[in-house]
């Protein structure tokens, strides 16, 4: 695709309940990066994949969240077991390999914890 | 241990005059890339400047410029002639020389005035 696609763009689930969220990179990207952004506040690191491979998952709150990256292209991340605190937009980004390369966001999945 | 450190949280800027966002950084990475998005009211993330740690010349594009001071490490952002539309959250970011993970600053909301 043109961009980074995530779905769904909003997730409401009840607490408890698991959620998967969906993340396309732009086709040819290698790396991949997850991170949680709470409102009005910065972007917490969660997970960046190099391929199907995490080199660096330090960012993961809490075992009950797990991600995984197949055929070096789609992502998923997964929330057992949701809570209220994990209610936040959660951002995909893509980039070529490299230190100089940008990364391109897709437009979040918002999830609400009730 | 990488880190970014952005200690504005919010800035105000006359519309047309020029405004600097600051961010200091820390790794012990030999080289790496800094990074600067926007993010609007909208939530989108948007790619503005990169600026390489053995670039000789501070960074522009367009009405961006990087003000990197490298013994200092600091990067930061210079917007000449402020617009109304450049009211947003600003972030510095930053990737190791392995061109692997993309770590973020805690942000900047700037505010334009009329």
């Amino acid at each position: 695709g043109a961009g980074v696609s995530q779905s769904p763009s909003n997730k409401v689930t009840e607490k408890g309940k698991d959620v998967e969220l969906r993340c396309d990179p732009i086709s040819g990207h290698t790396a991949l990066y997850w991170y949680r952004q709470s409102l009005g506040q910065g972007l917490e690191f969660l997970i960046y994949f190099q391929g199907n491979s995490a080199p660096d998952k330090s960012g993961l709150p809490s075992d009950r969240f797990s991600a995984e990256r197949t055929g070096g292209s789609v992502s998923t991340l997964t929330i057992q077991r949701t809570q209220q605190e994990d209610s936040a937009v959660y951002l995909c980004a893509s980039s070529r390999d490299g230190m100089n390369t940008e990364a391109f966001f897709g437009q979040g999945t918002r999830l609400t914890v009730v | 241990a990488q880190k970014i450190t952005q200690t504005q949280p919010g800035m105000f800027v006359q519309e047309k005059e020029a405004v600097t966002l600051d961010c200091t950084y820390d790794t012990s990475d030999p080289s790496y890339g800094l990074f600067w998005y926007k993010q609007p009211s909208s939530g989108e993330m948007i790619f503005l400047i990169y600026q390489g740690s053995y670039d000789q010349q501070n960074a522009t594009e367009g009405r961006y410029s990087l003000n990197f001071q490298k013994a200092r490490k600091s990067a930061n952002l210079v917007i000449s002639a402020s617009q109304l539309g450049d009211s947003a959250m600003y972030f510095c970011a930053m990737k190791g020389n392995q061109g692997g993970k993309l770590i973020f600053g805690q942000g900047t909301e700037l505010s334009v005035k009329p």
